[in-house]
């Protein structure tokens, strides 16, 4: 089973800054078979990144995915107020696994 | 717009089983592949089990193979979790979501259900 390691746990940043996101696993996902998911609280989650790099339908553009192997990161651009939440990262290049989240705080 | 509502659950005694259903519209249900997924209260998430488009191919997490069973009605767009001999560890939210694809591989969960409550107690 390929585990996925996400760090940080907790990033604390304000509206407008920058926030990069770390998603490694523990052997190389093929094809970069890798999905990002936004979860707010009592809320399902929403795909927003599949393919490694591909944004979902109706995702805004200041979020992109990069990364191939075993590296793989989240980049959101500027926060939004709504942007605050936690961040799953998932592979599903041989069976399918999840990071254990990073939560994006409000600083 | 697709939607997906998950019901059917509720409180059940370990060793007892329950289904959820998950009603799908918006899409062509019959043409995609459909995922359960659960979250444990507080916890991260954690796959459970894929079906083609016409049933034909299953797979399921190790934690639950065995005790669950996955299948659908596409005449009703209907989408089911049989969950046999529950254990308090299977305490969780559970998530319908649809697949990109028809196949019933792994892929990333397109659009996602509201959940379903399941609670394993005596």
């Amino acid at each position: 089973e390929i585990v996925l390691t996400q760090s940080p746990g907790t990033l604390s940043l304000s509206p407008g800054e920058r926030a990069t996101l770390s998603c490694r696993a523990s052997q190389s996902v093929s094809s970069s078979y890798v999905a990002w998911y936004q979860q707010k609280p009592g809320q399902a989650p929403r795909l927003l990144i599949y393919g490694a790099s591909s944004r979902a339908t109706a995702i805004p553009d200041r979020f992109s995915g990069s990364g191939s192997g075993t590296d793989f990161t989240l980049t959101i651009s500027r926060l939004e107020p709504e942007d605050f939440a936690v961040y799953y990262c998932q592979q599903y290049g041989s069976s399918l696994t999840f990071g254990g989240g990073t939560k994006v705080e409000i600083k | 717009q697709v939607h997906l509502v998950e019901s059917g659950g509720g409180v059940v005694q370990p060793g007892r089983s329950l289904r959820l259903s998950c009603a799908a519209s918006g899409f062509t249900f019959s043409l995609y592949g459909m995922h359960w997924v659960r979250q444990a209260p507080g916890k991260g998430l954690e796959w459970v089990a894929v079906i083609s488009f016409d049933g034909g191919n299953k797979y399921f997490a190790d934690s639950v193979t065995g005790r669950f069973t996955i299948s659908r009605d596409n005449s009703k767009n209907t989408l089911y979790l049989q969950m046999n001999s529950l254990r308090p560890e299977d305490t969780a939210i559970y998530y319908c979501a649809k697949s990109p694809y028809s196949s019933g591989s792994y892929s990333p969960f397109e659009y996602w259900g509201q959940g379903a409550l399941v609670t394993v107690s005596s």
